[in-house]
């Protein structure tokens, strides 16, 4: 049982659709991070919360700490953002506990 | 300038034979891990350390080893490398709880 949990494991868009990437987690938190991965293997933090919202360029992250979910937003999506984009849940100690991934590809 | 670099970026090696991995920072980060990634699995930290010579295990250490002799470097070591640790090692550096992860940009291992 993964206590990480993305929704949906796949995802194909159109250029310019809003997308919704879900994360709920079942192990109580500190922080929670979203992660970029490039087609070429790279992994890039785009953002880490405790609470509320953050927001940078085109995308969002929001975190309801009593529901265990987060979600990220992507407005007016380019095929530049085709990647796969991880949640990961801080757990104390050193411990991240990454969900498998959601695989993003938005068609031009 | 990345801040963390991984050597080396692929490596392919025979079964029995030790590899170790290394992983330099310039950013003066207390905390450093070891991940490796494979197919159907997210990230699954083996190994991390909180400081110079300290370290502990993570949820799939077994058959890997660490060192931290210095803040910059971070060792990842397969004492005999066997196939099950064919896999892509990534190594991330973080300041602490308040403060996000920069990771390396991956060494692709191939035990054969």
């Amino acid at each position: 049982k993964n206590e990480v949990e993305q929704s949906p494991q796949n995802l194909t868009a159109q250029e310019g659709e809003f997308i919704t990437i879900n994360c709920s987690y079942s192990v109580g938190i500190s922080a929670l991070h979203w992660l970029q991965q490039h087609p070429g293997g790279g992994i890039v933090s785009l953002f880490m919360l405790s609470s509320g919202k953050k927001k940078h360029g085109r995308l969002i992250a929001t975190i309801n700490i009593q529901e265990k979910h987060s979600s990220l937003h992507i407005t007016a999506s380019h095929p530049r953002d085709s990647a796969v984009y991880i949640c990961a849940a801080w757990a104390g100690q050193g411990n991240l506990i990454f969900g498998k991934g959601t695989k993003l590809s938005v068609k031009p | 300038d990345a801040g963390i670099t991984q050597s080396p970026r692929h490596k392919v090696t025979e079964t029995g034979t030790p590899v170790t991995l290394r992983c330099h920072q310039t950013e003066n980060h207390r905390y450093m891990y070891w991940y490796r990634q494979d197919p159907g699995h997210g990230l699954r930290l083996i190994h991390y350390s909180y400081g110079v010579k300290d370290t502990d295990k993570g949820e799939v250490s077994d058959g890997y080893s660490v060192s931290r002799s210095k803040t910059e470097d971070f060792l990842l070591t397969l004492e005999s490398a066997t196939s099950s640790q064919t896999s892509v090692y990534f190594c991330a550096i973080s300041a602490g709880l308040d403060y996000g992860y920069t990771f390396g940009s991956g060494t692709r291992l191939t035990v054969v």
